[in-house]
């Protein structure tokens, strides 16, 4: 079963407009990370926000969790035509198991 | 430094055949992870492997199993190939928990 699921599932922007995808959570996690998969491509790491932070930025993306809500969103501002790609977030449920389990994912178009 | 590769890229397989995918961990990292990834969907957690040893395991079949070697690479052997095992699978590496690096993966097609 997948623990995260993002949302919306497609988000259609044009260049220079922010995108904002979120994520929902069902139980108590140890962190929180956010991926980035281009077409036919591994995924890349992009942020890693643990249970007991509340925001953190790095660049163009901005992330934010809410444990009470179980919920997160991935900000990226000013987007970019690179931007394009799938989004998903992995939370890792900590005592023991560090091993992330990943949503569905946000498909995100940027439109130059 | 090269990243994690993994091969073959591609691969087509028929019903009932057997196959080994190949995966070489970034320098520097001692812990491999498999995902299996089937189209639009996120990847699902298959096993990890650390000091040789599967630490872990997800709700995949005793068809799938693996192997990791003394210099950290890693196989994931697949019997028994059924349809819907057609999938991208990905390999990551890591240096113990820290946030996992990916691989391209290998696209197995199952015919």
């Amino acid at each position: 079963s997948q623990q995260g699921e993002e949302d919306p599932q497609a988000l259609s922007i044009q260049e220079g407009e922010n995108a904002t995808m979120n994520c929902s959570y069902k139980t108590s996690i140890n962190n929180l990370q956010w991926y980035r998969q281009n077409s036919g491509r591994g995924l890349v790491h992009l942020i890693l926000i643990r249970s007991n932070e509340r925001e953190k930025h790095s660049g163009r993306l901005r992330v934010t969790l809410d444990t009470s809500k179980k919920s997160s969103s991935l900000l990226i501002t000013a987007s970019r035509a690179a931007d394009t790609a799938s989004y998903f977030c992995a939370t890792s449920l900590g005592g023991g198991s560090y091993i992330p389990t990943f949503g569905r994912g946000t498909s995100l178009i940027v439109h130059p | 430094d090269a990243g994690v590769t993994q091969s073959p890229t591609h691969l087509i397989k028929t019903r009932g055949q057997q196959v080994t995918l190949r995966c070489s961990p970034k320098s520097g990292h001692d812990t491999v992870s498999w995902y299996q990834q089937a189209l639009g969907q996120g990847p699902q957690f298959i096993f990890q492997y650390y000091e040789e040893e599967e630490r872990q395991r997800g709700n995949f079949p005793d068809r799938f199993s693996g192997h990791q070697f003394p210099n950290y690479s890693s196989e994931l052997n697949v019997n028994a190939l059924l349809l819907g095992d057609s999938a991208l699978y990905l390999c990551a590496s890591s240096l113990q928990d820290q946030p996992q690096h990916f691989g391209d993966g290998t696209r197995l097609s199952i015919l």
